[in-house]
C-alpha cells in the first residue's frame, strides 16, 4: 500500500502564479487534511475534510482552496501564490475525525510532503 | 482555544544520556495527547499517544493534568533517536489536532 501520496514533491512558483497540490490515499480513510510546516511554528492546519463531500477551514485558510474530489483525493489550490506561502505542505488522512478518545480519529497518516517556493 | 507549547526548538544530548522533550498544553477539557516524530528523509509518523500508556522505542510520556504537561522521556538516548518531535493535542469530538512548534533532538556520538 502506498498510504498517502502527494504531488509534486518540489515546486517553484512566481508571485501570482497558481498551482494545485494533489493528494490521494488508499487506506479508505474518511478524513483528510492539509497542513503547512514552517520553522518554529510546527504544523498548522489549512483545510480539512471530515468526510467525502465536506470541507472546512482550519487555522490558516487564507489564500488557499480545497476540493475533496472523492473519498481518495483531496487537492489544495493556490490561486495567486505569494512569498508568504513558501512552505512545506503535508497531506494527511485518518480513519475518522474528531472522534472519541481512544478512537482512530486523531491518528494521522502523512504524505511525504511538498516543498513549495514562491519567488 | 487549545494550544501546545514546546519550549525547546533544539535539544542536543550525548548518546547514552537521558532525554526529556517538554510539552505543555492549554485546554480546558480532557485532552488527548500525542507525540509525532519525523526522522530525516522520512514521513511524519505517530510515536505514541497517552491513551495507550505504552513505551515505544524506549520513549514514554505521562499526561500530567495538574501541570498540563506531556513530556517525552527516554532514559538512554541513541543516535537513531535524532529527529524532529512534535507534541499534539486533540480536545476530542469535533476538535482538530493542534501541533506544537516542534523540537529537534540531536543525539551526538
Amino acid at each position: 500500500n502506498a498510504g498517502v501520496t502527494q504531488t509534486p514533491k518540489f515546486q517553484v512558483l512566481k508571485t501570482g502564479q497558481s498551482m494545485t497540490l494533489q493528494c490521494a490515499q488508499d487506506m479508505n480513510h474518511n478524513s483528510m487534511y492539509w497542513y503547512r510546516q514552517d520553522p518554529g511554528m510546527g504544523l498548522r492546519l489549512i483545510y480539512y475534510s471530515a468526510s467525502e463531500g465536506t470541507t472546512d477551514k482550519g487555522e490558516v485558510p487564507n489564500g488557499y482552496n480545497v476540493s475533496r474530489l472523492n473519498k481518495r483525493e483531496f487537492s489544495l489550490r493556490l490561486e495567486s501564490a505569494a512569498p508568504s506561502q513558501t512552505s512545506v505542505y503535508f497531506c494527511a488522512s485518518s480513519d475518522s475525525w474528531g472522534g472519541q478518545v481512544d478512537s482512530g480519529a486523531n491518528v494521522l497518516t502523512f504524505g511525504a510532503g511538498s516543498r513549495l517556493t514562491v519567488l | 482555544a487549545q494550544r501546545v507549547t514546546q519550549p525547546e526548538k533544539l535539544l542536543s544530548v550525548f548518546k547514552g544520556a537521558p532525554v526529556e522533550l517538554k510539552c505543555n498544553y492549554s485546554y480546558s477539557g480532557s485532552p488527548e495527547l500525542f507525540w509525532y516524530v519525523q526522522y530525516s528523509r522520512q514521513r511524519l509518523q505517530l510515536l505514541l499517544r497517552h491513551i495507550s500508556r505504552e513505551s515505544i522505542k524506549g520513549f514514554t510520556a505521562d499526561l500530567n493534568k495538574g501541570e498540563t504537561s506531556f513530556h517525552l522521556k527516554k532514559p538512554f538516548a541513541q543516535e537513531e533517536d535524532s529527529a524532529m518531535y512534535y507534541c499534539a493535542l486533540s480536545g476530542g469530538a469535533g476538535n482538530m489536532l493542534t501541533f506544537g512548534g516542534g523540537t529537534r533532538l540531536m543525539v551526538k556520538p
